[in-house]
């Protein structure tokens, strides 16, 4: 099976515009997270999705906001782009999401710059 | 939330000497996984734990998860140049898809 795969895998942007990053699951896979990773405040959860719908949300402001599709594809959306926002944003798959039986598998990320 | 706290943040080591990083909660882990982040890579599932006490191998990795559930130990023996990265303790809620990373504990091995 193929791994998940993020597009694009390097964005530069400037502050106050949007960027949209999207995310491929491994096929079969229904939940898809989001996660922020920086050197200073590590890994951190943004949301995850199942059958199209968000279950759960990280504390991250309004501007951080996702969907997903009717084939698990997922993407995330940013606006009005901060410096702060300067990340590797991460995309995980897992069939259902279960955390205590499940593995969940990392795409590659993209690496956003905001200038 | 439930937050873990992860020790040391950095470990340098002379290759061939070991390794080991703490991951400690205040309140009880229903699991624990493990994961590996070369540089520039991604985070890299390594093993899951959910028993009380519970020990598993992989070949030099030993990975412990406490009695109370509170803390669990990822212990290389015998580090390789390939052992590097950075080693990530988390654990996930339910089946909200939700992982909950520790800050991580940056390996640095020296040939």
């Amino acid at each position: 099976k193929a791994g998940v795969t993020q597009t694009p895998r390097y964005l530069i942007k400037t502050r106050g515009q949007q960027v949209t990053l999207s995310c491929s699951p491994i096929s079969g896979h229904r939940s898809v997270s989001w996660y922020q990773q920086t050197p200073g405040q590590g890994l951190q959860f943004l949301f995850e999705y199942f059958s199209e719908t968000q279950r759960n949300k990280g504390n991250f402001p309004g501007r951080f906001s996702g969907r997903q599709f009717s084939n698990s594809r997922s993407e995330m959306n940013v606006s009005t782009l901060e410096l702060g926002d300067s990340a590797l944003y991460l995309c995980a798959s897992s069939p259902t999401g279960d955390r205590v039986v499940e593995t969940q598998y990392f795409g590659p990320g993209t690496r956003l710059l905001v200038l | 939330g439930q937050q873990v706290m992860q020790i040391p943040q950095y470990q340098h080591v002379q290759e061939g000497e070991d390794f080991t990083t703490y991951c400690n909660s205040s309140t009880t882990l229903s699991n624990i996984q493990w994961y590996k982040q070369r540089p520039g890579g991604h985070p890299v599932f390594l093993i899951q734990l959910v028993k009380s006490g519970e020990v598993k191998k992989q070949k030099r990795l030993t990975f412990q998860f406490g009695e109370a559930k509170k803390n669990s130990s990822l212990h290389i023996t015998a580090t390789q140049t390939t052992d590097v990265g950075t080693y990530f303790c988390a654990h996930g809620s339910g089946n909200t898809g939700k992982l909950i990373f520790g800050q991580g504990t940056t390996l640095q091995v020296k040939p």
